[in-house]
């Protein structure tokens, strides 16, 4: 089956601009990350999604940052009025259930770049 | 602060070493932590540890948690040049939250 696919697989934007990242989790995975990586920086973590409950936001770094998923599948991370530091690989990832219980499955990232 | 310290960041072997990664950690509510090999954009899933003593072995890779003392080692034994890449290690808390370490990148010569 398919796995976890991201889109766009690269973004240019430049500064102050809104983009969206979608995310198409493995079907059946309730569970769905996404991750940051800034270069040179390790993974960070931003929101997680969890079944229809309400998701984890805490790792977003600022309120220009959003996240939905829609139906339980496909999520949607928007960063509105990009800055320069926002320049990264966004990871997405899905798992079966629960988190920290089961395998995480990562696809490809998006890498942003703002000039 | 919940945080994560990996050593050493940079590694460099020769094809059939065996090197041992380590990670530390400080973190509430610990759950579980987590290794990933990072090649390109995306990490690969390694192991997740959740409990003292029990070693995880997946092929040339093996894995061991001490929740005492609060550190992990990632051993790879017989080394080959596609075990090149960045190692991450990564805390779980029941807050949900992730923290990761910097990584350690190895590099395996032939």
């Amino acid at each position: 089956g398919a796995g976890v696919s991201q889109s766009p697989s690269n973004k240019v934007t430049e500064k102050g601009k809104d983009v969206e990242l979608r995310c198409d989790p493995i079907s059946g995975h309730t569970a769905l990350y996404w991750y940051r990586q800034s270069l040179g920086q390790g993974l960070e973590f931003l929101i997680y999604f969890q079944g229809n409950s309400a998701p984890d936001k805490s790792g977003l770094p600022s309120d220009r940052f959003s996240a939905e998923r829609t139906g339980g599948s496909v999520s949607t991370l928007t960063i509105q009025r990009t800055q320069q530091e926002d320049s990264a690989v966004y990871l997405c990832a899905s798992s079966v259930g629960l988190l920290g219980q089961e395998t995480q499955y990562f696809g490809p990232g998006t890498r942003l770049l703002v000039l | 602060e919940d945080k994560v310290v990996q050593s050493p960041l940079s590694l460099v072997v020769h094809e059939g070493d065996t090197v041992t990664l380590n990670c530390s950690y400080e973190v509430t509510n610990f759950r579980s932590l987590l290794w990933y090999k990072q090649e390109k954009k995306a990490p690969t899933f390694l192991f997740m540890l959740t409990s003292s003593g029990i070693e995880k072995k997946s092929g040339r890779l093996s894995s061991i948690l001490d929740k005492k003392e609060l550190f992990s080692i990632l051993n790879i034994t017989a080394t080959q040049t596609g075990d090149s890449a960045i190692y991450l290690c990564a805390v779980n808390n029941y807050g949900q939250n992730f923290v990761f370490g910097p990584g350690t990148r190895l590099s395996v010569l032939p």
